[in-house]
């Protein structure tokens, strides 16, 4: 298997639950934040963005908040699927710039 | 539309070797990127090109370089492998301007012997 997932935070969650990752970003000047699932042996698939004029963005069985206060933003997914299981990563982006700051990455494992 | 095309999937060089590794997208992107993933890590950027004709280094671009052949193909050369290069590569694009979303590619696995 894809071994990106090494000693990375790993969340189980029993299939059917609700899963919350979490992501503290570092610059303040961050205005896009965006989720990545990574499924094992691919590239990083686009789940859903927000801006940061917002603190709340729903997708289908997922949401994203935002708290610019404490720079944290965490993507919910509602009765979590085995094919949810994956390395999330969430990334920033200041306006302007071209280029994407990537965290490093959530391991998500659904027990059936 | 294929999305971003990588070649090839797999790659094993000894030591000293140099080789070429292929991306192109046909989604008439303006910006295309490399990345590179270790274990345990998230991507690091390697290299990036905002627009046709113009390249730039990212986080970690030694031992790389890059040519963007044209608006849609973007290639990363390494020119004398060596084994800290071991990595999955991935390759990137995005329309440019407000839409700021990536596209990734399948990945490269290269090993350096």
């Amino acid at each position: 298997g894809e071994s990106v997932g090494l000693h990375l935070p790993t969340l189980s969650v029993q299939e059917g639950d609700n899963s919350i990752i979490n992501c503290a970003y570092s610059n303040s000047a961050s205005d896009y934040f965006i989720w990545y699932k990574q499924e094992s042996g691919k590239g990083p698939q686009f789940i859903i963005d927000i801006r940061s004029n917002m603190d709340k963005r729903q997708g289908q069985r997922v949401t994203v908040l935002l708290n610019k206060t404490v720079k944290h933003l965490s993507l919910q997914i509602a009765a979590t699927q085995p094919g949810d299981s994956a390395v999330y990563f969430c990334a920033e982006n200041i306006y302007g710039n071209n280029r994407l700051a990537f965290g490093k990455g959530n391991q998500v494992v659904v027990i059936p | 539309n294929a999305g971003v095309t990588q070649t090839p999937k797999f790659q094993v060089l000894k030591t000293g070797q140099s080789m070429t590794l292929q991306c192109a997208q046909d989604m008439n992107h303006n910006s295309m990127y490399w990345y590179r993933q270790d274990p345990g890590m998230g991507l690091r950027l390697i290299y990036y090109s905002a627009s046709e004709g113009t390249t730039d280094k990212g986080e970690v671009p030694n031992g790389y370089n890059v040519s963007r052949l044209n608006k849609r193909e973007f290639s990363l050369r390494l020119e004398s492998a060596a084994p800290s290069q071991t990595s999955v590569y991935f390759c990137a694009s995005r329309l440019a301007g407000g839409q700021r979303e990536q596209f990734f590619g399948p990945g490269t696995r290269l090993t350096v012997l």
